[in-house]
């Protein structure tokens, strides 16, 4: 177990649909980040907040958003659902936002769009 | 465009047999080397960090070991409790000057009883 929780585990939704998906970060770290992961594509990393702000951005697309809280939870909102979005989301979180960080990732929540 | 190639796909190996995978790299920026470990369904799981050439870490039945283009996890004597997909990720810095993780797309090890 790596601290790092994420909700739902699993959702199905229907195309042009928007959904919300939910991670709180291990204790202590300030860092989140939001990967994709397909079959064919791997992991793919979208964007990435440090303590409510955002550092880095990804392959993110326009219809897919993020923020972090105060208290340092995050959320990716998808929009306007496509087949494609169809996938496995994981939030990682790590200590700091810079340098070389270990990045600990939650156990993903499984996305289907129909 | 940062670049990170693992081999092969997919390997299976008899309990005890010994063996490398690979993970070579193509990035501007190299700031460090990562080796996580995936179960189906799961999230990945943090196994090394190796940060310049020649460095070695290692865990249990795996070894880690970087050069300047690529990296090799060595599994010693595996046990079928080692059959998961590993993936190797190298941290670089994009062109805004931020960093992110760019993934291998894995390989799928198992290990036969």
């Amino acid at each position: 177990d790596s601290g790092v929780t994420q909700t739902p585990k699993h959702l199905i939704t229907a195309t042009g649909q928007r959904v919300t998906l939910r991670c709180s970060p291990r204790s202590g770290d300030l860092s989140v980040y939001w990967y994709q992961q397909s079959l064919d594509q791997g992991l793919q990393f979208l964007i990435q907040y440090y303590n409510g702000e955002e550092r880095a951005k990804g392959n993110i697309l326009e219809r897919f958003s993020a923020q972090q809280f105060p208290d340092l939870h995050s959320e990716l909102n998808l929009s306007s659902l496509e087949l494609g979005d169809s996938a496995l989301y994981f939030c990682a979180s790590s200590e700091t936002g810079t340098g070389v960080v270990e990045q600990y990732f939650g156990p993903g929540t499984r996305l289907t769009v129909t | 465009e940062d670049q990170v190639t693992q081999s092969p796909e997919a390997l299976r190996l008899q309990e005890g047999e010994s063996s490398s995978l690979n993970c070579s790299y193509t990035v501007s920026g190299l700031r460090g080397l990562f080796w996580y470990r995936q179960d189906p369904g799961k999230g990945p799981e943090f196994l090394f960090t190796l940060y310049s050439a020649g460095e070695e870490k290692e865990k249990e039945r795996l070894k880690a070991t970087l050069t300047k283009k690529e990296s090799f996890l060595h599994i010693t004597a595996p046990k079928p409790e080692d059959s998961a997909t590993y993936l190797c990720a190298v941290q670089a810095v994009t062109q805004g000057g931020s960093e992110k993780l760019v993934f291998g797309k894995g390989t799928k090890l198992t290990v036969n009883p």
